[in-house]
């Protein structure tokens, strides 16, 4: 079945750093890929999302890209604020499911 | 302004009681969803709806009942045979297959038992 794989956290970064937060996936079509956020105590937010191999998304100065050769769809910043610290799900949609899969989340902190 | 309520955002259940959570959407999406998140373990889905009158069951809707007789409703009852209800439960929506399953989300309610 299809499966997200996010890498452990909780991932902790001073203030401008450079974030990396790995995330692999297992499906059987041709997925859409997705980036949530939920930060303290809400509900999940859509941070960015790619349909198609190749395809870049980018929102707040977060970007992922759609590696289809290595089944991957890693999130990054180039500098992270202290706002930034929450907790990111990777998600994919497989081809005519109704359904998203979720990875188990990575909890970012941002110390200034 | 368009989005997804769910209430209470706090709700404390009895042992032995039926409660229930509410979740209306006015973004005139067809599917609706139900998830538990427990600290770790990521989200996981209970009941999902593609339209009104029709629901199916997620990996978890043991001790769970929903119903969907409105197009912008889609209530959870966590029943008394849920053992083990603490937890933070979030409703989805979303407008479909053609928008890639794209969900949005309520702000979530937190169960706690008495």
């Amino acid at each position: 079945g299809d499966s997200v794989t996010q890498m452990e956290g909780p991932v902790t970064l001073s203030e401008e750093a450079f974030l990396t937060i790995n995330c692999t996936y297992t499906a059987t079509g041709y997925p859409s890929l997705f980036w949530y956020v939920q930060y303290p105590g809400e509900g999940l937010q859509l941070l960015l999302k790619a349909t198609k191999a190749d395809d870049k998304g980018s929102n707040k100065g977060f970007e992922a890209t759609y590696r289809k050769e290595t089944t991957s769809f890693h999130l990054e910043k180039g500098s992270v604020q202290v706002s930034d610290s929450a907790v990111y799900f990777c998600a994919l949609s497989d081809t005519g499911s109704e359904k998203l899969v979720f990875g188990k989340g990575t909890k970012l902190t941002v110390n200034p | 302004d368009g989005g997804i309520t769910q209430s209470p955002k706090y709700l404390f259940r009895k042992e032995g009681q039926n409660v229930t959570l509410s979740c209306e959407q006015n973004l005139n999406h067809d599917a609706m969803y139900w998830y538990r998140q427990d600290p770790g373990q990521g989200l996981r889905l209970i009941y999902y709806s593609q339209i009104v009158n029709d629901f199916q069951k997620g990996d978890i809707a043991e001790g769970y009942s929903v119903s969907r007789e409105k197009k912008e409703s889609f209530p959870l009852t966590v029943t008394s045979a849920q053992k083990n209800p603490t937890a933070f439960y979030l409703c989805a929506s979303s407008p479909g297959l053609l928008a890639k399953n794209i969900q949005y989300f309520g702000a979530g309610t937190r169960l706690s038992v008495l």
